[in-house]
């Protein structure tokens, strides 16, 4: 069983917060990712990382940003939240090669 | 460029019925290929994977063979249950490091 963990699983929250979005995986695993996934189900990457103090843009362009200060923790932050950032948040690792990757549970995120 | 081109759902099967979820790659090279599956309020799981061509992957019934000639890897289940109710992603994974999920196929099998 994959340990990779995610808090809250589920926030509403009204508009201009700011939140934080926690991964945490135990595998010692050096590269992470968050995906948006949309109502579709269709998944977008809006952040990865390579290890500590590396990360990167994914495809889908995102207003949210990404911190890897240590292995393991990988937090997404919204400054000011808007209801078109309400959506289904999944963080995922892996090995450096990627081959095969590890999912948390997701947040979902309401925003009103 | 590499893609990954899944059939569309809601895909809606009664208990005992045959299943197959369509994939199709487009690729550079030779791939690795993967089906996750994400329950309902949870994360994705892989499911089964193969890494080279003729490759069949299998796992909790399921099944997929890597057919470089069709450039498929067509997910079957011989007879679902109301617990393989759940969204199936076929995911793509090359030596460049490249990956890539398909759009993902909702399951919905009634008792």
């Amino acid at each position: 069983e994959a340990d990779i963990y995610q808090t809250p699983r589920y926030l509403v929250i009204g508009t201009g917060k700011k939140i934080t979005l926690e991964c945490s995986q135990t595998m010692g695993h050096d590269k992470m990712y968050w995906y948006q996934q949309d109502p579709g189900m269709e998944l977008h990457l809006i952040h990865y990382s390579y290890g500590v103090n590396s990360t990167e843009k994914g495809d889908l362009s995102s207003e949210s940003t990404v911190s890897r200060i240590r292995t393991e923790h990988f937090p997404l932050t919204l400054e000011s939240a808007r209801p078109s950032h309400t959506s289904q948040y999944l963080c995922a690792s892996s090995h450096l090669s990627g081959y095969e990757q590890y999912f948390g549970p997701g947040t979902r995120l309401t925003v009103t | 460029g590499d893609s990954v081109t899944q059939m569309e759902g809601p895909v809606t099967l009664s208990e005992e019925a045959f299943l197959t979820i369509n994939c199709t790659y487009t690729a550079t090279g030779y791939p690795s290929l993967f089906w996750y599956v994400q329950y309902p309020g949870e994360g994705l799981q892989l499911l089964l994977k193969a890494t080279k061509a003729d490759d069949k992957g299998s796992n909790k019934g399921f099944e997929a063979t890597y057919r470089k000639e069709t450039t498929s890897f067509h997910l079957e289940k011989g007879s679902v249950q109301v617990s393989d109710s759940a969204v199936y992603f076929c995911r793509y994974f090359n030596q460049g490091g490249k990956l890539i999920f398909g759009q993902g196929t909702e399951l919905s099998v009634k008792p």
